[in-house]
């Protein structure tokens, strides 16, 4: 069965560090997701993404996010200079058409900022 | 920004008994989704509900959707330990394409 996957599983960096984070979503998706999870928290809206350009984005996305698909398959968010509050569960997700659709999630990608 | 709540926060049951998590908007939603999330898991879809009123059954899962489009409830039937987990509700704010989720259900069964 398709699926997404993220990597790496989990990340830990120094605060002010960039990281990237990478996912293949499901190859015959066009829209694309990032959300975020703080331990035992809700699930965080980043970010959505279609035909090479952000859809909508949360106030968490701010000028230190970014998001690209550099080729065909990867979708990658960019954190520019983390900070502690940026530690949590990274998602990614996709799905075949926005609006009323399943939501199909990666495995997540752990980061820890120190 | 527009907030989905869920209660309870969190439910302990013991095994065989039902459980029963409810969303609510203060806004009326075009449609709710639904997924579990498994402890150290990510969340999987269960359904989605669009018509004011409806009513779908997964097994011992039961979902509806409310008749102002406000509020939905899932309610799950003599309970097991694989039912173990954190139930969301997510649903459509802003534009088509940002799917908000609830602040979650956790369950816990014991035998």
């Amino acid at each position: 069965e398709p699926e997404v996957t993220q990597t790496p599983s989990h990340q830990v960096t120094q605060m002010g560090q960039e990281v990237i984070l990478r996912c293949v979503p499901i190859s015959n998706h066009l829209y694309f997701y990032w959300y975020r999870q703080i331990l035992g928290q809700k699930v965080e809206f980043l970010v959505s993404f279609y035909n090479n350009e952000i859809s909508e984005k949360s106030e968490i996305f701010d000028d230190q996010f970014s998001v690209e698909r550099p080729d065909g398959s990867n979708f990658t968010l960019k954190i520019r200079s983390t900070k502690l509050e940026d530690s949590a569960m990274y998602f990614c997700a996709s799905n075949e058409w926005t609006g009323p659709g399943e939501l199909f999630f990666g495995e997540g990608s752990r980061l820890t900022v120190l | 920004g527009q907030q989905v709540m869920q209660i309870p926060q969190y439910q302990h049951v013991q095994e065989g008994e039902d459980f029963t998590t409810y969303c609510n908007s203060s806004t009326t939603l075009s449609n709710i989704q639904w997924y579990k999330q498994r402890p150290g898991g990510h969340p999987v879809f269960l359904i989605q509900l669009v018509k004011s009123g409806e009513v779908k059954k997964q097994k011992r899962l039961t979902f509806q959707f409310g008749e102002a489009k406000k509020n939905s409830s899932l309610h799950i039937t003599a309970t097991q330990t694989t039912d173990v987990g954190t139930y969301f509700c997510a649903a459509l704010t802003g534009t088509a394409s940002k799917l908000t989720f609830g602040t979650g259900t956790r369950l816990q069964v014991t035998l």
